[in-house]
């Protein structure tokens, strides 16, 4: 598969727990990383591989994986997380990468 | 620290070819595991992945823009280059480079330059 599909748009209640998904036949292989991207920032990886957090990233995000869907699940969600969310990985060649079109996260 | 920075022209004409370096310090593109690729994100639409260059000199490419990219790498001046040619205005877009490190981020991109705006126009 050469694609990764994501939800345009989500939104929380603040301190309320979401989750943000990713399709993709390749999810069945590959983890999905996944970035937040603020306006006029550079993305920001948030979780890769099997559920492990980059340095600084807060434990209230987390990612897990069921079949050809890939998750992203922020718990207790806060105001500063209000931003777009893009999934990428490996397609199912292994040779390139796919990113999500990306999930707008409100937060209420 | 890790930094990546990308430079470059900010505007170029239809048909022209896109030069532009990627400049990064703190970490070397000879260390097993790192890559370094290049991303697009046209105004108000999704990040796209274009290319990327591994330490073992692997390069990848968007299958759907490889007859218009080249990567390369300069490991003596920590730099990676990405060629476009032909340009095109839906080639506007800002562009990310970023580092990989399988070690650290698997194969996610763990440190971003902060990009670079690239119009094309006439």
């Amino acid at each position: 598969s050469s694609e990764l599909t994501q939800d345009p748009a989500v939104s929380v209640a603040l301190g309320q727990t979401v989750r943000i998904t990713c399709q993709g036949d390749s999810l069945r292989t590959y983890y999905a990383s996944w970035y937040q991207q603020k306006p006029g920032q550079a993305p920001v990886l948030v979780i890769y591989g099997k559920n492990r957090r980059p340095s600084g990233i807060p434990d209230r995000f987390s990612g897990s994986s069921s079949g050809s869907t890939s998750s992203l699940t922020i718990t207790g969600a806060q105001a500063e997380d209000e931003a777009d969310y893009y999934c990428d990985s490996r397609d199912t060649s292994a040779n390139h990468l796919l990113f999500g079109g990306g999930t707008r996260l409100t937060v209420l | 620290q890790i930094t990546l920075k990308e430079s470059g022209p900010t505007l170029v004409k239809p048909t022209q070819t896109l030069t532009l370096t990627c400049t990064f310090s703190g970490f070397s593109l000879s260390t097993s595991g790192v890559a370094v690729g290049w991303i697009r994100q046209p105004p108000g639409k999704a990040l796209e992945w274009l290319a990327l260059t591994y330490w073992t000199d692997d390069e990848r490419y968007r299958p759907s823009l490889k007859s218009r990219l080249t990567i390369t790498k300069d490991t003596s001046k920590n730099q990676v280059v990405l060629i476009m040619t032909n340009m095109d205005p839906v080639d506007t877009a800002t562009y990310f480079c970023a580092r990989s490190n399988y070690d650290t981020s698997g194969d996610g991109f763990d440190i971003w330059g902060q990009g670079t705006m690239v119009t094309v126009s006439s």
